[in-house]
């Protein structure tokens, strides 16, 4: 298995582009989540979902949008991106909502300039 | 919505020095997870404690959950340089749809 897989590692971005962070796992994961990290703040969540054509706002939502077309992808869309979003993000995956261990991905570090 | 605050923020030891960093919460957790961050990667769990006063082990690392459930530590023994990294404390919040609230870590160094 691969886990939770996450591309690109690195981008940069100017202010108003848009892109998709890609993020899947090959555990047949119900749960996924995305998550920001910045510095002194730990993990933020941004949306989640718990199953395949269900997304929920988490902490953080302004800015982005996801869908979950399949189990095994969640893609994250920053629209028009900005400075503010600059951060490292990380998806996440557990087998269900109740469950205990989360897996995260290796994260991408997007920079918008 | 429960705030974690973990102390300290930075810690910079020696190897073989012992440590604790800690987690305190405004409310009472449900349970509380303990995770490491290495650079360039992302959180793994270390453990879990759900009972006010339990104690876990995991080698030189020893999790205690406090009795009311609104704190807990993290003790290090011995500590060496594999254990640099960020520390981060969790509230897995499953009467809040399983969304984790982190607090914002401890950054530990150790030098040999």
């Amino acid at each position: 298995n691969a886990g939770v897989t996450q591309t690109p590692k690195f981008q940069v971005l100017k202010t108003g582009q848009s892109m998709t962070l890609q993020c899947a796992q090959d555990m047949n994961h119900e749960y996924m989540s995305w998550y920001r990290q910045d510095p002194g703040m730990g993990l933020r969540l941004i949306h989640y979902s718990v199953g395949a054509g269900i997304t929920d706002q988490g902490e953080v939502p302004n800015g982005y949008n996801v869908s979950r077309s399949t189990t095994e992808d969640f893609p994250l869309r920053l629209l028009s991106a900005a400075p503010s979003q600059t951060s490292v993000y990380f998806c996440a995956s557990k087998p269900g909502l109740a469950t205990d261990t989360q897996y995260f991905g290796p994260g991408t570090r997007l920079t918008v300039l | 919505t429960q705030l974690l605050e973990q102390s300290p923020q930075f810690l910079s030891i020696q190897e073989g020095e012992n440590l604790t960093v800690y987690c305190n919460s405004s409310s009472v957790f449900s349970s509380l997870q303990w995770y490491r961050q290495e650079p360039g990667e992302g959180p793994v769990l270390l453990v879990t404690v759900v009972t006010g006063g339990e104690v876990k082990k995991l080698k030189r690392l020893t999790f205690q959950f406090g009795d009311a459930r609104k704190d807990s530590s993290l003790h290090i023994t011995a500590a060496q340089p594999g254990d640099t990294g960020l520390y981060l404390c969790a509230d897995p919040a499953y009467n809040q749809g399983g969304k984790l609230i982190f607090g914002q870590g401890t950054e530990l160094s150790v030098k040999p």
